[in-house]
């Protein structure tokens, strides 16, 4: 139990599906952080709320939306994907980062096939 | 271009022995690193960290060691024990932008019998 629980655990959706990820997080933190991890490269930050306020962006295609309604919540709202898009997206959660280097804390993902 | 590199994509050790897993990094800007685990299907576990103020941080059978001057760290796990096999993946942030923590790629660490 890592305390950030990520559903679903696995997707499958065509190119013109919407879906959404969904993430949560029991640890009382304030910042969430979706990533993205592909075969063969290091995790990549897409996008980092700090009290429910998006704070980067690292240049991700608008096909993926983000939206955090309270510092427990986070979504990755999904549409018109592409193949390439196929992926593990993590989420984690962590103190204030504004505070200081603070740790990650992740959930174990939704691994997403495009088809 | 990586800024945090792991150049060992894989390491086996014997159980009982010392397990040693090196990383370099760029940015001198960095002030913040960490060791987390991953196991298959699960995401990273966070394992340990390391300020740049300070050179070794010690936790239990983890130790880990920062060389600024070389930009080098490495995690050192003694004695090596079979759940340790996973993947280990470096990380560092920059007090400037500490919610952007830069990823390695990875070393995957299998103990051996």
């Amino acid at each position: 139990e890592t305390g950030v629980t990520q559903t679903p655990r696995h997707l499958v959706m065509g190119m013109t599906n919407k879906k959404s990820l969904k993430c949560e997080q029991h640890l009382g933190h304030n910042a969430m952080y979706w990533y993205k991890q592909s075969a063969k490269k290091p995790l990549e930050l897409m996008f980092v709320y700090n009290f429910k306020e998006q704070t980067e962006n690292n240049s991700v295609p608008s096909r993926f939306s983000p939206e955090c309604p309270n510092s427990s919540h986070l979504f990755l709202h999904l549409h018109t994907l592409q193949p390439e898009d196929s992926a593990l997206y993590l989420c984690a959660s962590s103190q204030d980062p504004q505070g200081g280097n603070q740790p990650q804390h992740f959930g174990d993902g939704t691994r997403l096939s495009i088809l | 271009d990586q800024q945090v590199k792991q150049n060992s994509p894989s390491l086996s050790v014997q159980e009982g022995r010392i397990s040693i897993l090196n990383c370099d990094y760029t940015n001198s800007m960095f002030d913040y690193f960490l060791w987390y685990k991953k196991y298959p299907a699960e995401g990273p576990t966070f394992l340990i960290s390391i300020s740049s103020i300070k050179d070794k941080n010690e936790d239990g059978r983890f130790t880990v060691f920062l060389n600024k001057s070389a930009k080098h760290l490495s995690l050192h796990i003694v004695p090596s024990q079979p759940g340790d096999s996973a993947v280990y993946f470096c990380a560092a942030s920059a007090r400037s932008s500490a919610s952007k923590i830069i990823f390695g790629s990875g070393t995957r660490l299998s103990i051996r019998p």
